[in-house]
This record gives structure tokens, C-alpha cells and sequence, in this order.
């Protein structure tokens, strides 16, 4: 059974990078089509849609990030991480990752999520 | 790219049918077959319900059906259940092969 771990700093200060860190087990990140994928939700908010990233290495982002964050797998190929850069307190949220099954927006397994908060 | 626009709330008494809209543009819900429903309940990790506009992940109940037409998809409950009572959001793929989400529907059960 798939499970995901996302592990990281709880608190970053602002103007900084944001770095979380994904842990898959009972799966390979380079098997199968699917796409590994961080989404976020600020307190009392929805959801948002960060990115994804397939075993291959090919990236898609929200466009509305404008270029601030870099998805990558790593070399161990069981874990996956994201880097935020230059984050503002408004980027306080609660940070998922997840397996989308095809890239297409069906994610079937979270992880628990992991509670930034981005403050001075 | 813009959010998809869902009701804030629906509300429904036990027993009843509900159903929640989802409207988007030609460019993500109009353009692709693949909606994907998510139920999160206070506190709590969001759960895929429906993905692919109509296709149920195994164990969520029949109770729960999606639909689309044009720019629109919807999440159906029926037989609403007190359990069923959690906020629901929709996503899209879209063209720029990225994913959106709703702005996310409070469901209550009277």
C-alpha cells in the first residue's frame, strides 16, 4: 500500500525558500504513469495545485507561481521535494503531496500534509 | 489560471439528493474528460471521490455520481447521510496540462 510522508521546517521566514520533502513507500516513483504532485491550502481556504513531476523529470506548474517553485525526484527515486522561493506570509498553508494517477488531476493517495508557516 | 467556480454551500436534509456544480471554461472542464470530485472533511486529509468526470475510486459509495455537460461538471449525492456533510471540491486538467481546482462547496446536512 502506498503511503506518503511530506516531512520539512515548519517555519520559514519571509523573502526565503520554502523546501519540503515527499517520502513514498510501498511504491516506486518511477513506476507506473503517475505523477507526483504538491498542493497546498491556506487555513480556512481551498485547495491550489502547485505542480507535478513524473519519474522522467518533466515539470508542470501553476502558472500563477510564477517560476518560484522547482519540483525534483530524488536520485534514490523515493522521495520528491519542492523549493518555494522568495515565499510571503500570505503562502502560510498546510502542504500536501499526493499520487495523481495520469497527470490528470485524479489523486488517490495524500499524504498527511505538513503546516508551514511562513513569519518573521 | 483561474479557479473553477462551485456554489459556496448546498443543503440538503437526509435522504435527499443533492448536487453540486462545477463550472470552468472550454480551456479545462469543457475541453476534457477528466473532473475529478475530492470530499474533505474539518481537519482531514481531502479523499478522491470521482475522477475522470464519472468513474468512482474503488470504496466510495454508488451514492456518490459525477456528470458533465459543456463547461459544467457535477458531483450527485444521493440518499444524503450525515457523514456526507465535509466540503467538496472539483478539479480539472487543462490545456496547459496543468490541474485547477475549485473554489470548494460546503455540504450540510439539515
Amino acid at each position: 500500500q502506498v503511503q506518503l510522508q511530506e516531512s520539512g521546517p515548519g517555519l520559514v521566514k519571509p523573502s526565503q525558500t520554502l523546501s519540503l520533502t515527499c517520502s513514498v513507500s510501498g511504491a516506486s516513483i518511477n513506476g507506473g504513469g503517475f505523477y507526483w504532485t504538491w498542493i497546498r491550502q491556506v487555513p480556512g481556504k481551498g485547495l491550489e495545485w502547485i505542480g507535478n513531476i513524473r519519474y522522467s523529470g518533466i515539470t508542470y506548474y501553476n502558472p500563477s507561481l510564477k517560476s518560484r517553485a522547482t519540483i525534483l525526484v530524488d536520485a534514490s527515486k523515493t522521495k520528491f521535494s519542492l523549493e518555494l522561493s522568495s515565499v510571503t506570509a500570505a503562502e502560510t498553508a498546510v502542504y500536501y503531496c499526493a499520487r495523481d494517477d495520469g497527470g490528470f488531476g485524479g489523486m488517490g493517495v495524500w499524504g498527511q500534509g505538513t503546516s508551514v508557516t511562513v513569519s518573521s | 489560471q483561474s479557479a473553477l467556480t462551485q456554489p459556496a454551500s448546498v443543503s440538503g436534509s437526509p435522504g435527499q439528493s443533492i448536487t453540486i456544480s462545477c463550472n470552468g471554461t472550454t480551456s479545462d472542464v469543457g475541453g476534457y474528460k477528466h473532473v475529478s470530485w475530492y470530499q474533505q472533511h474539518p481537519g482531514k486529509v481531502p479523499k478522491l471521490m470521482i475522477y475522470d468526470v464519472i468513474n468512482r475510486p474503488s470504496g466510495v459509495s454508488n451514492r456518490f455520481s459525477g456528470s458533465k455537460s459543456g463547461n459544467t461538471a457535477s458531483l450527485t449525492i444521493s440518499g444524503l447521510q450525515a457523514e456526507d456533510e465535509a466540503d467538496y471540491y472539483c478539479s480539472s486538467y487543462t490545456r496547459s496540462a496543468t490541474v485547477v481546482f475549485g473554489g470548494g462547496t460546503k455540504v450540510t446536512v439539515l
